[in-house]
């Protein structure tokens, strides 16, 4: 079976600029969640979606937001973009608890 | 909110050795997770265990909920088990599937 997928992998825009990064779950799990790992840290919660609701959000502003498609995939978009974005975005999946994470997107804003 | 702590920070070893990394955890869980991180940022499952006791060939872990602590071992060491090991939990009242995660654990295996 496939594994969580994302894209871009890597991805450099200016400051100010929009970005969107895709994930695509588990096949069978309806829940998706978002992480931002900035370097030297442990990954932060942006959002999670479950059946397309929002089931909770983390401490980011309203800059970043997401949805999640009838077939389970998600998006995630930032509007202007600060230097402070730059970090590798992690998507999960889970079809319960246990949560498994996609090889991510390094977003680089100069 | 509840805070995850892990030790140590760094770890060295010999290919060949054991060592034992800690997490504790400042309130209940309903979910606990050990994610290995390799060199390329992917996040690999170790374990899922809120509590109890689970082993996977040179990994072993144990959750001990009540005093709040989980343990991974790694027995055997190689140095492909190098790189940052993460525990992550989802406290008790969320029904968010917020995950937070610990600083981490590097872990550098010498041949």
């Amino acid at each position: 079976d496939a594994g969580v997928t994302q894209s871009p992998t890597h991805l450099i825009k200016t400051r100010g600029q929009h970005v969107t990064l895709r994930c695509s779950p588990i096949s069978g799990h309806k829940s998706v969640s978002w992480y931002q790992q900035v370097l030297g840290q442990g990954p932060q919660f942006i959002f999670q979606y479950y059946e397309k609701e929002e089931r909770g959000r983390g401490n980011f502003p309203d800059r970043f937001s997401a949805r999640q498609f009838p077939n389970y995939s998600s998006e995630l978009n930032v509007n202007a973009l600060l230097l402070g974005d730059s970090a590798l975005y992690l998507c999960a999946s889970s079809i319960q608890d246990e949560q498994y994470f996609g090889p991510g997107t390094r977003l680089t804003v100069t | 909110g509840i805070q995850v702590e892990q030790s140590p920070p760094d770890l060295i070893l010999q290919e060949g050795a054991n060592s034992t990394l800690r997490c504790n955890f400042s309130d209940s869980v309903n979910n606990l997770q050990w994610f290995h991180q390799n060199p390329w940022g992917q996040l690999i499952n170790l374990f899922y265990i809120p509590s109890g006791t689970k082993q996977n060939g040179r990994l072993s872990a144990t959750t001990v909920a009540t005093e709040r602590y989980s343990l991974l071992y790694i027995s055997s060491s190689q140095t492909t088990d190098s790189g940052v090991y993460f525990c992550a939990v989802e406290q008790w009242s969320s029904n968010t599937g917020k995950l937070i995660f610990g600083q981490g654990t590097t872990l550098q295996v010498k041949p």
